[in-house]
């Protein structure tokens, strides 16, 4: 399996204010993305990490909003701009790697964003 | 639109009993499936998975049932331990893979009683 790290793990910001969380591999992958989970509800895409070139949004969600880099094919940064208390959530990279035997989509511990 | 519906909830079970978890679908062109357990402060981990070429999959404990003309797939756990306690999400995607976008249901909490 994949391990992916992020950072930070939570945070309590200010409404208005900007937020880069970070979401590091351990080896390369083929592919990164970006979710997020409201409270009570279920997990979201917000976009695919695209590496070298714009991440590809969902519909709902834009780059303005959450600005997204993967310079390599380890790495992604997720950025949460002028955040208001409706952005507080969990958000989540996950990365795909497959093998002979099994392909999956693997997932980061998640940061816990609180905008107050 | 919910495209992928987990319509319980919660579930309780004793140890040592079968878990089973329901998870159905509309989208017609969802031909891949994960199941994810999720504890609390953790990110998903992965369990199984079934391409809709197959009805089943079977992986120690966890076997995965996949009926596509209801469109509907269950995951069976036997025998369920308390740590099995979790909150359990099914998955769908596109394309035959897992490579790309995931569509989740709203998650069911799993609790093993001892």
């Amino acid at each position: 399996s994949a391990v992916i790290s992020q950072k930070p793990s939570r945070d309590i910001c200010q409404r208005g204010t900007s937020l880069t969380i970070q979401c590091q591999v351990d080896s390369q992958v083929t592919m990164m993305f970006w979710y997020r989970q409201q409270p009570g509800q279920s997990l979201t895409l917000i976009a695919t990490a695209n590496q070298g070139s714009e991440a590809t949004y969902e519909s709902g969600f834009v780059i303005d909003k959450f600005p997204i880099s993967r310079p390599n094919l380890t790495f992604s940064t997720l950025t949460v701009s002028n955040m208001s208390p409706e952005d507080s959530s969990i958000y989540l990279c996950s990365a795909t790697r497959g093998s002979a035997k099994q392909e999956t989509q693997y997932f980061g511990p998640g940061t816990r964003l609180l905008v107050l | 639109d919910q495209q992928v519906k987990q319509n319980s909830p919660s579930l309780s079970v004793q140890e040592g009993r079968i878990s089973i978890l329901n998870c159905d679908y509309t989208n017609s062109m969802f031909d891949y499936f994960l199941w994810y357990k999720k504890y609390p402060a953790e990110g998903p981990t992965f369990l199984i998975s079934i391409s809709s070429i197959k009805d089943k999959n079977e992986d120690g404990r966890f076997t995965v049932f996949l009926n596509k003309s209801a469109k509907h797939l269950s995951l069976h756990i036997v025998p369920s331990q308390p740590g099995d306690s979790a909150v359990y999400f099914c998955a769908a995607s596109q394309g035959g893979t897992s490579y790309g976008k995931l569509t989740f249901g709203q998650g069911t909490i799993l609790t093993v009683h001892p």
